[in-house]
């Protein structure tokens, strides 16, 4: 697509249950990222992907985080055994650019997950 | 990591007045930064960039200003308009993991 698209626009899950976001970056974007943003306060890192190279997981808040992206295209972000403080606003950015490149960051419109 | 997990401040002036906002960074390895601005319900959208070998870049209406020495960065906005209200967000390259806290932008008319 023209942009970068993510799904479910909302979500509205259990405590405890698993839930799947999935983001569908702008066609030939080697990066990926996910960020989170709680109501009213900054975007707060998760994940990035960089074409072939492991990606960099170092702003996943806990092992129940996890994330995946298949064929360096479709990222898949995972939170096992949710808990109400995951609820946010979930959102996921490609780019064309990495490493020693530059590029504007293009976001999707969010997943917005609230956990009850 | 270093994650901002702030409440925004906010900026509050008056329509037709100039805003500046600003952001400071702690990577001095930082090389190249971004403004973001988020509507409410939207994800960032891209304003205005900047490589750390320039100290200025002019947009439309907008000018991001670049201090290495004390890493700081702001971004002015000419003219504020009620469409400029929202969140901004700065973004550095070298520090790719942590956008600024961000500013909320309040116009009022």
């Amino acid at each position: 697509g023209a942009g970068v698209s993510q799904s479910p626009s909302n979500k509205v899950t259990e405590k405890g249950k698993d839930v799947e976001l999935r983001c569908d970056p702008i066609s030939g974007h080697t990066a990926l990222y996910w960020y989170r943003q709680s109501l009213g306060q900054g975007l707060e890192f998760l994940i990035y992907f960089q074409g072939n190279s492991a990606p960099d997981k170092s702003g996943l808040p806990s092992d129940r985080f996890s994330a995946e992206r298949t064929g360096g295209s479709v990222s898949t972000l995972t939170i096992q055994r949710t808990q109400q403080e995951d609820s946010a606003v979930y959102l996921c950015a490609s780019s064309s650019g990495g490493g020693t490149l530059r590029g504007e960051l293009f976001f999707g419109e969010g997943s917005r997950l609230t956990v009850l | 990591g270093e994650n901002v997990g702030l409440h925004l401040p906010t900026l509050s002036v008056q329509e037709g007045d100039n805003s500046i906002i600003n952001c400071a960074y702690s990577n001095s390895a930082s090389d190249y930064f971004i403004w973001y601005k988020q509507e409410s319900g939207k994800g960032p959208q891209f304003i205005i960039d900047i490589r750390s070998n320039m100290d200025k870049r002019q947009g439309q209406r907008v000018t991001v200003l670049l201090n290495k020495t004390v890493k700081h960065l702001s971004l002015q906005i000419a003219a504020t308009q009620p469409g400029d209200s929202a969140v901004y967000f700065c973004w550095g390259y070298g520090n790719k993991l942590v956008f600024g806290a961000g500013t909320i932008l309040r116009v009022k008319s």
